[in-house]
């Protein structure tokens, strides 16, 4: 158990829904980290937040949007689903400040499956 | 951009064997490496690391590896391996110049027959 959770653990929806994922750090992690694990696209990062704040961006779709709230747990928002959004959603968290590297720690992650 | 590459995509072998999965990255910068392994329906967990120091990184479960920043590469060994280590394992990249998100390969997909 790496400490990080997210909900839910599985999610079915339609096409041209919006769905909400939830992850909550580690104790003490400021940073939280979105990822998505697809077939076709393997792993890749998503989005960064830091005590609040968004940090970096990798291959998020305009559709896709996140945030970190004040108890520094997460959400990522997906909208307008289509079927190729179906995929492993992962949560990391790390207690990186901004311009430092660290261990990220993973969640058990969301799997969204888009009808 | 910077890229990693698994290069075996499927690895069988049988239990007791040794293992080497292949990783290569392309930044030549600074960079730290990972090692994460994703056993059946479970979440990603990290292996090992290196930041800096001693190339031969030792982690969990008997698992080493070696960083030769010459050959860009970070592969990962296992002297003998048992039916429990069937996963899937992926190599990791974090470039110090372009924040900390991770850079994942392709991942390798071990299955060890019994």
């Amino acid at each position: 158990d790496s400490g990080v959770t997210q909900t839910p653990k599985h999610l079915i929806t339609a096409t041209g829904q919006r769905v909400t994922l939830r992850c909550s750090p580690r104790s003490g992690d400021l940073s939280v980290y979105w990822y998505q694990q697809s077939l076709d696209q393997g792993l890749q990062f998503l989005i960064q937040y830091y005590n609040g704040e968004e940090r970096a961006k990798g291959n998020i779709l305009e559709r896709f949007s996140a945030q970190q709230f004040p108890d520094l747990h997460s959400e990522l928002n997906l909208s307008s689903l289509e079927l190729g959004d179906s995929a492993l959603y992962f949560c990391a968290s790390s207690p990186t400040p901004p311009g430092g590297t660290d261990t990220q720690y993973f969640g058990p992650g969301t799997r969204l499956t888009v009808l | 951009a910077q890229s990693v590459s698994q290069h075996n995509h499927h690895v069988i072998l049988s239990e007791a064997a040794s293992l080497e999965l292949g990783c290569n990255y392309s930044y030549g910068g600074t960079v730290n490496l990972f090692w994460y392994v994703q056993y059946p329906g479970q979440h990603l967990q990290l292996l090992l690391k290196y930041f800096s120091g001693d190339p031969l990184v030792k982690g969990i479960k008997g698992f080493e590896a070696e960083f030769i920043k010459s050959k860009f590469s970070f592969n990962l060994r296992k002297p003998s391996v048992q039916w429990s280590d069937t996963a899937e394992y992926f190599c990791a990249v974090i470039n110090n110049n372009a924040g900390n998100m991770l850079t994942f390969g392709g991942g390798t997909r071990l299955m060890v027959k019994p």
